[in-house]
């Protein structure tokens, strides 16, 4: 049981290139969450899935777009990459039910910076 | 909206004392707050939810809704608490969690 995993751990770009974080959970989760983790300003979220074929906007989208194709994978992707997008971006997952059930489980982290 | 407020970006205590993280919320409902700690070079991981009531690692966290804080709580502080520790809250539908600044804590010898 690996929890939820993220891919790539590091990764550098260029201004302008494209790129997607792939995230895996095998708990058979409905929810799951990107967010990013800057100094100073705590994890914000991105955008986030409630089940296979849907997605919706956080709190910081713009940039940013998401596929949840599979139940059990949560893509993110930059089709342009920016320097504001230099960050470490982390992967979430949650059971649908309410507490105390409902905790979060979060991947272990992508290190992305941008040039 | 949800909001949650870490007065403290840095902390720092030495082995043996008190540590008290401080934590403030805005929300209109009942709120579920959680602290999640993350060790260097290690994912986050929820170290307690208020309606748990627990002590995990030896802290507490007491939700008190006349003054919306969430503050955690350790009466004597360990070198392995060094960390960063973030307050969350849980609301507005599909289980999404909002998350203050964080406060890194760092336990002196």
């Amino acid at each position: 049981n690996a929890g939820v995993t993220q891919t790539p751990k590091f990764r550098v770009l260029k201004t302008g290139q494209s790129m997607t974080l792939l995230c895996a959970q095998d708990m058979n989760h409905e929810y799951m969450y990107w967010y990013r983790q800057d100094p100073g300003m705590g994890l914000r979220l991105i955008h986030y899935s409630v089940g296979e074929g849907t997605t919706a906007k956080g709190e910081v989208p713009d940039g940013y777009n998401v596929s949840r194709l599979k139940k059990q994978n949560f893509l993110l992707g930059l089709e342009s990459a920016a320097p504001s997008q230099t960050s470490v971006y982390f992967c979430a997952s949650n059971l649908e039910v309410g507490p105390p059930y409902n905790e979060q489980f979060f991947g272990p982290g992508t290190r992305l910076t941008v040039l | 909206a949800q909001r949650v407020t870490q007065p403290e970006k840095l902390l720092s205590v030495f082995k043996g004392a008190p540590v008290e993280l401080k934590c403030n919320y805005s929300y209109s409902g009942s709120p579920e707050l959680f602290w999640y700690v993350q060790y260097s070079r290690q994912r986050l991981q929820l170290l307690l939810r208020h309606i748990s009531r627990e002590s995990i690692k030896g802290f507490t966290a007491d939700l008190n809704k006349g003054e919306t804080s969430f503050h955690l709580k350790k009466p004597f502080a360990q070198e392995e608490d060094s960390a960063m520790y973030y307050c969350a809250i849980r609301g507005g539908g599909a289980q999404k969690l909002v998350f203050g600044q964080g406060t890194r804590l760092t336990i002196n010898p």
